[in-house]
């Protein structure tokens, strides 16, 4: 159980253009999902929190109007780059929390989403 | 302010036994989880302590002390898919994750 996809797991765009990163949790209902923007050799850096049928809370430094997150069912959210600009190249994880397992409050993590950006 | 402290990296033997040291100093504790992130991967979920002791699972074991700002990850009888990223991360009182930076384990043969 606790089994989160993401789609795509590679995407390469030309500078401008927007891309669309969906996010599922495939057997467990996500009250909360999360969304990680990973740099090489580089931790984790929570981007924004997205509750289901509410507007995301944005982190300190993010654009909110760059990286629009919408979570409009319990079993998916979405996040489009917007305008992509080469410095948006990195790896984007989303992450979501509510399933069945040890703990209401673990998150699982989907596989990742490679973007890049020329 | 809020931080997670983890050794950057470790090396240790296959078939040996390794720790890895995770302190924190965080607004409030509502458990601590350890992670494994192989490299170009997602995290997955190794663990969850809540209250204070031992939490074994296979060749891996948790340990918490709320008191001291304390947790620890042991890998016993190592192998070289362990060789990964080990991330400790904290909840605070607003239930937000608080990372570190995690610690790079190279396992040599």
């Amino acid at each position: 159980g606790a089994v989160v996809s993401q789609h795509p797991s590679r995407v390469i765009c030309k500078s401008g253009t927007s891309v669309k990163i969906e996010c599922r949790s495939l057997d467990f209902q996500a009250t909360t999902m999360f969304w990680y923007r990973q740099f090489p050799k580089q931790s984790l850096m929570l981007m924004a929190t997205s509750n289901e049928g509410s507007k995301a809370t944005y982190e300190q430094g993010v654009e909110k109007d760059k990286f629009l997150i919408n979570h409009a069912s319990l079993t998916l959210s979405t996040l489009t780059v917007t305008s992509a600009h080469p410095e948006d190249s990195s790896f984007y994880i989303c992450s979501a929390k509510g399933g069945g397992a040890s703990t209401q409050e673990t998150q699982y993590f989907g596989p990742g989403t490679r973007l890049l950006v020329l | 302010g809020q931080n997670i402290d983890q050794p950057t990296e470790m090396t240790a033997t296959e078939g040996a036994i390794v720790q890895i040291n995770c302190t924190y100093q965080t607004s409030g504790f509502n458990g601590l989880f350890w992670y494994q992130q192989h490299a170009g991967e997602a995290p997955t979920f190794l663990s969850y302590n809540v209250l204070d002791g031992l939490e074994e699972k296979g060749r891996f074991s948790s340990f918490l002390s709320r008191s001291k700002g304390y947790s620890y990850l042991l890998l016993k009888e190592l192998q070289m898919k362990d060789s990964a990223s080990y991330l400790c991360a904290v909840m605070d009182s607003n239930y937000q994750l608080i990372w570190g930076a995690g610690t790079k384990l190279i396992i040599k043969p």
